[in-house]
């Protein structure tokens, strides 16, 4: 079945201890990419990568890291977590951009305390 | 900027009834519409899309034509079902970028 899968789904943490939610696709997507989903304020983006070693920031880069060394992983790293850094977390990866649509993980939910 | 906007919600209403959901963008080029939907504890599937001006865009029942005119992409479904009740969030994407601008969703509530 193609897929996102994400882990883990559910993570409470402590502030400051370093975590890292992994994202695989198994469509041979060439575009990975990462967004929070936080009320009100919708999905915004966090980095997104075209390529194997080729990543760049979206909106909301602060605080994350990212590294994509095989196309099909592209692991989001908190290396210092906050609690405003609490929210829903997705993967994404898409074929192509234009018209080509994303395929969206389940999410993963960040409680950071 | 590009941006998409939604409107507020919750949208509620009864089994059967008529469904549209209004979306507009502001947008410096030619992008692509998408319409997202996210079931309670899920991730978001794509509803449907359109790639260019009037083209429409039609999935489970749900429609949505691309007005470059009005630069909106209204959602339309005829008769929904309980089952529909999710949020739904309208995107835009444009070919050069790899970034997918999204609306900050519409709560649909549908009762029998």
């Amino acid at each position: 079945e193609a897929q996102v899968t994400q882990n883990p789904r559910y993570l409470i943490t402590v502030t400051g201890k370093k975590l890292t939610v992994t994202c695989s696709q198994n469509m041979n997507h060439e575009y990975m990419s990462w967004y929070r989903q936080d009320p009100g304020l919708g999905l915004r983006q966090i980095y997104y990568s075209m390529n194997v070693e080729v990543t760049d920031k979206g909106d909301v880069p602060e605080g994350y890291k990212v590294s994509r060394k095989e196309k099909r992983n592209f692991p989001l790293i908190l290396e210092s977590p906050s609690p405003n850094q609490t929210s829903l977390y997705f993967c994404a990866s898409s074929l192509g951009t234009g018209g080509f649509g994303y395929t969206f993980g389940s999410g993963t939910r960040l409680t950071v305390v | 900027g590009d941006s998409v906007t939604q409107m507020e919600g919750p949208v509620t209403l009864s089994e059967e009834a008529f469904l549209t959901i209004n979306c507009t963008y502001t947008a410096t080029g030619y992008p692509s519409l998408f319409w997202y939907v996210q079931y309670p504890g899920e991730g978001l599937q794509l509803l449907l899309k359109a790639t260019k001006a009037d083209d429409k865009g039609s999935n489970k029942g749900f429609e949505a034509t691309y007005r470059k005119e009005t630069t909106s992409f209204h959602l339309e479904k005829g008769s929904v079902q309980v089952s529909d009740s999710a949020v739904y969030f309208c995107a835009l994407r444009f070919y050069n970028t790899d970034k997918l601008i999204f609306g900050t969703g519409t709560r649909l509530q549908v009762f029998p």
